[in-house]
């Protein structure tokens, strides 16, 4: 497709379960990101990758999370031991690149609401 | 550390009224990006628009208009006119330049009602 695609559209598990989240960028994009989005707040950044190697991850809350890429196309977030606090809007967005194309606008997809009950 | 703040929470206006939103920054680096995103009631985030540091000239896009002013570190917007459907939240976001890409730290975003 021509946009950021993400799986699945809605998840709800119970406390304790894994999740695994899924992401397929926009075909040729080197850099791609995980954003967490709670009601009513703007999204605050988790990660992010430049190909398959992940350049940033500062902004994950803690060692539940996890997110690889490891062909330097589709991503997986990863969260283990869900708890209730996890419950969010998890986007994920791409980008064309790097050097002249760096800091090029970050493309959504429609997200992921995960619901922990 | 970066900081994006957008005092107005929600805005109600009557359609053709034109309506400002704001967007104040803090960052300490002296390139980076500036953006707008808008999310309507569907929910997705649609990028609307990006600037750099160094080009403070204001640009407009049909009904849009950004100002960009580095001496108020501020990057507002104005909607001319508005529309039933500019109804939306809008986020202003700030990116550093690192030399390469990095995340985009979004303000609390603005709620804006356009009523016909």
């Amino acid at each position: 497709g021509a946009g950021v695609s993400q799986s699945p559209r809605y998840k709800v598990t119970k406390r304790g379960q894994d999740v695994a989240l899924r992401c397929d960028p926009i075909s040729g994009h080197v850099s791609l990101y995980w954003y967490r989005q709670a009601l009513g707040q703007g999204p605050e950044f988790l990660t992010y990758f430049n190909y398959e190697a992940q350049q940033d991850k500062s902004g994950l809350p803690n060692d539940r999370f996890s997110a690889e890429r490891p062909e330097g196309s589709i991503s997986t977030l990863t969260i283990q031991r869900t708890e209730q606090r996890d419950s969010a809007m998890y986007r994920c967005a791409s980008s064309l690149g790097q050097g002249d194309y760096s800091n090029q606008p970050q493309h959504f997809g429609d997200g992921t609401r995960l619901s922990i009950l | 550390a970066q900081k994006v703040t957008q005092a107005q929470t929600e805005i109600s206006v009557v359609e053709k009224e034109d309506v400002t939103l704001d967007c104040v920054y803090e960052t300490r680096d002296t390139t980076y990006y500036l953006f707008w995103y808008k999310q309507p009631p569907s929910g997705e985030l649609v990028f609307l628009i990006r600037r750099n540091s160094f080009d403070e000239q204001n640009e407009i896009s049909g009904r849009y208009s950004w100002n960009f002013q580095k001496s108020t570190s501020s990057f507002n917007f104005t909607i001319t006119a508005s529309q039933v459907v500019d109804s939306a939240v809008y986020f202003c976001a700030l990116s550093e330049d690192k030399g390469a890409n990095s995340k985009l730290t979004f303000g609390k975003g603005i709620t804006l009602s356009v009523r016909p």
